[in-house]
């Protein structure tokens, strides 16, 4: 299975501050989907992003708030825009290569 | 929408026991399920992905079923060990979808 590098790891950040979110797999992939995990739930799909086209986000989320790139069939971020202390979560990206999906290890961001 | 409940939320079992985990789903109408194991603040391991066609999964100690019909997949655990400690979190991949819906997760502890 694909093997994913997220960083960072964790992030401490101000409140109106923005921080960008990096996954670089180490093989090529047409969907990469970006999670994120509210303390204490599940999982909640954010958007899913195509290279060479916009992401398509899940309701909830819009695009200035969540703007993600994807450059090439590899790599991927996912940047949080102004962030209010209700955006402290945990944020996965994941891709899928037809044999289950694999998850990065995940940004713990907390927003103080 | 499809929703996804894991019961129960939380187990505490001592060590050596054999023990289920259960995830029930409301369409049927899904492309495969996957197990997966998060440990506090981390990302999401797989543990087994059971296809739509298929009726139970194996790796180890772990042994997955899968029954469409009445919208339930079990994890089952024989002689958990303290290392077991974490929160499984089942997911279903619809038909004709590319993102999961995540269950809420049962956080299990498992008692040396």
């Amino acid at each position: 299975s694909a093997v994913i590098s997220q960083k960072p790891s964790r992030d401490i950040c101000q409140r109106g501050t923005s921080l960008t979110i990096q996954c670089q797999v180490d093989s090529q992939v047409t969907m990469m989907f970006w999670y994120r995990q509210q303390p204490g739930q599940s999982l909640t799909l954010i958007a899913t992003a195509n290279q060479g086209s916009e992401a398509t986000y899940e309701s909830g989320f819009v695009i200035d708030k969540f703007p993600i790139s994807r450059p090439n069939l590899t790599f991927s971020t996912l940047t949080v825009s102004n962030m209010s202390p209700e955006d402290s979560s945990i944020y996965l990206c994941s891709v899928d290569q037809g044999y289950g999906y694999t998850f990065g290890s995940g940004t713990r961001l907390t927003v103080v | 929408k499809q929703e996804v409940t894991q019961i129960p939320a939380a187990l505490s079992v001592p060590e050596g026991e054999n023990l289920v985990l259960n995830c029930s789903f409301t369409d049927s109408a899904i492309y495969n399920l996957q197990w997966f194991r998060q440990d506090p603040g981390k990302g999401l391991t797989s543990l087994l992905l059971i296809q739509s066609s298929q009726r139970e999964q194996t790796s180890g100690r772990l042994n997955a079923s899968l029954d469409k019909s009445s919208g339930r997949s079990t994890l089952y655990i024989a002689a958990s060990q303290p290392g077991d400690s974490a929160t499984y979190l089942c997911a279903v991949r619809l038909t004709g979808a590319n993102n999961l819906f995540f269950g809420t997760g049962t956080r299990l502890t498992v008692i040396p």
